[in-house]
């Protein structure tokens, strides 16, 4: 059974930094591309950020480009995200997604199993 | 950027009905469109990809159809567990942007 495990998340200063992690079980995680997905309270999903199964290819929204890194560790099965310079619109639940596919510019590849998230709360 | 705008935004229906979804893409997105559903508290779950393959487990009421840029997702008899918010989303390019979501309440 596939599980997607996130923490990292809590209460941080806007300008501030905080690395969410997600670990990964039942799966070959080094052979799919892997995503962060957020939804801030009472609204929608936002795709935040995608990385090839071998971490050679990444991509950002616009919203967090230039302030949020992408990484993943296959030999510990995790997934990461570094965020700087938070802001007030960043804060919400943090959700790691995996991708059916390796390659995250693969057209027609959806998110097949999400984990519950981390909350991530950005307030002075 | 592609964007998607989900229609209606809510929606008010009985036990039983059939209830349609719409999913419009700003620029032709050929079949590269998924559903996911999400309940309350819940993470979101997958339903249906390539516009119409229902993924493993998801029962047969549910339905997608759609090319281009227009698209729909069907449930065929609304069951009490439908009851959710649904979201399309574009698989035509690296941003994997999402509709803003359809929340189906009980009349």
């Amino acid at each position: 059974e596939v599980q997607l495990v996130e923490s990292g998340g809590g209460l941080v200063q806007p300008g501030r930094s905080l690395r969410l992690s997600c670990g990964a079980s039942g799966f070959i995680f080094d052979d799919y591309a892997m995503h962060w997905v957020r939804q801030a309270p009472g609204k929608g999903l936002e795709w935040v950020s995608g990385i090839s199964w071998n971490g050679n290819m990444k991509g950002y929204a616009d919203s967090v480009k230039g302030r949020f890194t992408i990484s993943r560790d296959n030999a510990k099965n995790s997934l990461y995200l570094q965020m700087n310079s938070l802001r007030a619109e960043d804060m919400a639940l943090y959700y790691c997604a995996k991708a059916s596919g390796g390659d995250i510019v693969a057209l027609g590849v959806p998110f097949d199993s999400w984990g519950q998230g981390t909350l991530v709360t950005v307030s002075s | 950027d592609i964007q998607l705008t989900q229609s209606p935004s809510f929606l008010s229906a009985s036990v039983g009905d059939r209830v349609t979804i719409t999913c419009r893409a700003s620029q032709g997105i050929s079949s590269y469109l998924a559903w996911y559903q999400q309940k309350p508290g819940k993470a979101p779950k997958l339903l249906i990809y390539a516009a119409s393959t229902l993924q493993s487990g998801v029962p047969s009421r549910f339905s997608g159809s759609g090319s281009g840029t227009e698209f729909t997702l069907t449930i065929s008899s609304l069951q009490p567990e439908d009851f959710a918010t649904y979201y399309c989303q574009q698989l035509n390019n690296y941003l994997r942007t999402f509709g803003q979501g359809t929340k189906v309440e009980i009349k």
